[in-house]
């Protein structure tokens, strides 16, 4: 496709599941993001892929949260034991290049939205 | 205190009204600074993109940037019902992800 691609758009799961949230970035875009929208809330910053590899994962909460990009294009985000408070829209971006200076353009997916009941 | 902090309104004004719409930062090491427009249940869209101190204009838009006063700027001019979104202010320093304001909800009302 031609925009970075989010699945599931909805996801409801029960307090203490495991979940996994899917992005396709965009075609050739070597970098990756994982941000967090709580409601009324800007974006909030997980985990950034340059490659297969993690360059910084430092937004990450704690170690409930868990990132891969094995063949450095799809990535998912998994997360265990969910807890009410992990109830957001799961936003992924992909861009051309990312760090090591300057910037490119990152494109957002429409975001996964969690529910934790 | 946030790196970048931003009024959430809500701000509501009729159509052909010029909006402002503010942030103001606090990482002295942030270089690129964007806005990005926000659809109910839709990602976030790139609106404009300013490097360093300065303005740039698209179309009806202009961003500004005062990087002695730490201080972001987004002007709306002309406004449309179909700007009504969210506006996202955000930072980089070129090698970090971006770190984003809260949001201010804008409703242009015909």
């Amino acid at each position: 496709g031609a925009g970075v691609s989010q699945t599931p758009s909805n996801k409801v799961t029960e307090k203490g599941k495991y979940v996994e949230l899917r992005c396709d970035p965009i075609s050739g875009h070597t970098a990756l993001y994982w941000y967090r929208q709580s409601l009324g809330q800007g974006p909030e910053f997980l985990i950034y892929f340059q490659g297969t590899g993690a360059a910084d994962d430092s937004g990450l909460p704690n170690d409930r949260f868990f990132a891969v990009r094995p063949e450095g294009s799809v990535s998912t985000l998994k997360i265990q034991r969910t807890e009410r408070g992990d109830s957001a829209v799961y936003l992924c971006a992909s861009s051309l290049i990312g760090g090591t200076g300057g910037w490119t353009e990152a494109f957002f997916g429409q975001g996964t939205r969690l529910t934790v009941v | 205190q946030k790196e970048v902090e931003q009024d959430p309104g809500p701000l509501s004004v009729p159509e052909g009204a010029i909006v402002s719409l503010n942030c103001t930062y606090s990482n002295s090491a942030f270089q690129y600074f964007m806005w990005y427009r926000q659809y109910s249940r839709k990602g976030p869209e790139l609106l404009m993109y300013t490097y360093s101190s300065g303005n740039k204009e698209d179309g009806r838009f202009t961003a500004q940037v005062d990087k002695s006063s730490k201080y972001i700027s987004l002007f709306i001019r002309d406004s449309q019902p179909s700007d009504s979104a969210t506006y996202l202010c955000a930072a980089s320093s070129g090698n970090t992800p971006l770190v984003f304001g809260k949001g201010t909800r804008l409703s242009v009302i015909a």
